[in-house]
């Protein structure tokens, strides 16, 4: 069964460092990974996503995240975190049948002035 | 553009209840979803539903009941509401189809806030 564990429950960095969320899953194969980002009271919304082919992949909102199967980690980045960045990421891989989501439990960031 | 749209946002229940949390997307897809958020725990899928008429079990399904009598509609039913349910809900759609169409992105609600007394 696949699975996915993020290490830091809480992160929290001043405006303008650079940031980075671990996440490390457990999959029999080549994995869909995703990083998602949860506003306070709002649904889920997609960063960034890997398929296949480069192992870098740039999201939304200067984010970008590398693929290491050696590791298996896909941890999130940003060079220059901006105060609106608080809020909660879940790490997520995908199965091919039914196009299922496993999540990790989340990282939520807060972010100082 | 409305994408992926719950109703209700908030309910409070008292146990044993029953109550039935709509879903509806805009979008034409063909794959949803309904998980539950609890603190530290991420999202766990509770049901999920890949066309029109057809549902299957997710990883916490105990205790919920499903319907996709349309294809925009997901219906997530509780037929006696337990305190252990007080959690968030949400749902998501997704394009269906395999190879290099599989796994296309969830898109979510904004959740549904359900305690139970």
């Amino acid at each position: 069964a696949q699975s996915v564990t993020q290490p830091d429950i809480h992160i929290t960095v001043s405006e303008g460092a650079s940031l980075e969320l671990r996440c490390n899953y457990s999959y029999g194969a080549t994995p869909y990974l995703f990083w998602y980002v949860q506003s306070p009271g709002q649904g889920l919304q997609l960063l960034l996503k890997y398929f296949s082919g480069d192992t870098l992949v740039q999201g939304i909102k200067g984010f970008e995240a590398e693929f290491k199967r050696s590791q298996s980690s896909f941890n999130l980045r940003k060079p220059s975190v901006h105060w609106s960045d608080a809020a909660e990421y879940f790490c997520a891989v995908g199965a091919r049948a039914g196009n299922m989501l496993t999540f990790g439990g989340g990282t939520r960031l807060m972010v100082k002035p | 553009n409305a994408g992926v749209t719950q109703t209700p946002k908030f309910r409070v229940l008292k146990t044993g209840q029953s109550m039935t949390l709509l879903c509806a997307q805009d979008m034409n897809h063909e794959y949803m979803y309904w998980y539950r958020q609890d603190p530290g725990m991420g999202l766990r899928l509770i049901h999920y539903s890949v066309g029109e008429g057809t549902t299957a079990k997710g990883e916490v399904p105990d205790g919920y009941n499903v319907s996709r009598l349309k294809k925009q509609n997901f219906l997530l039913g509780l037929e006696s509401a337990a305190p252990s349910q007080t959690s968030v809900y949400f749902c998501a759609s997704s394009y269906g189809g395999t190879g290099i169409n599989s796994n296309q992105p969830q898109h979510f609600g904004d959740g549904t806030r359900l305690s139970i007394l």
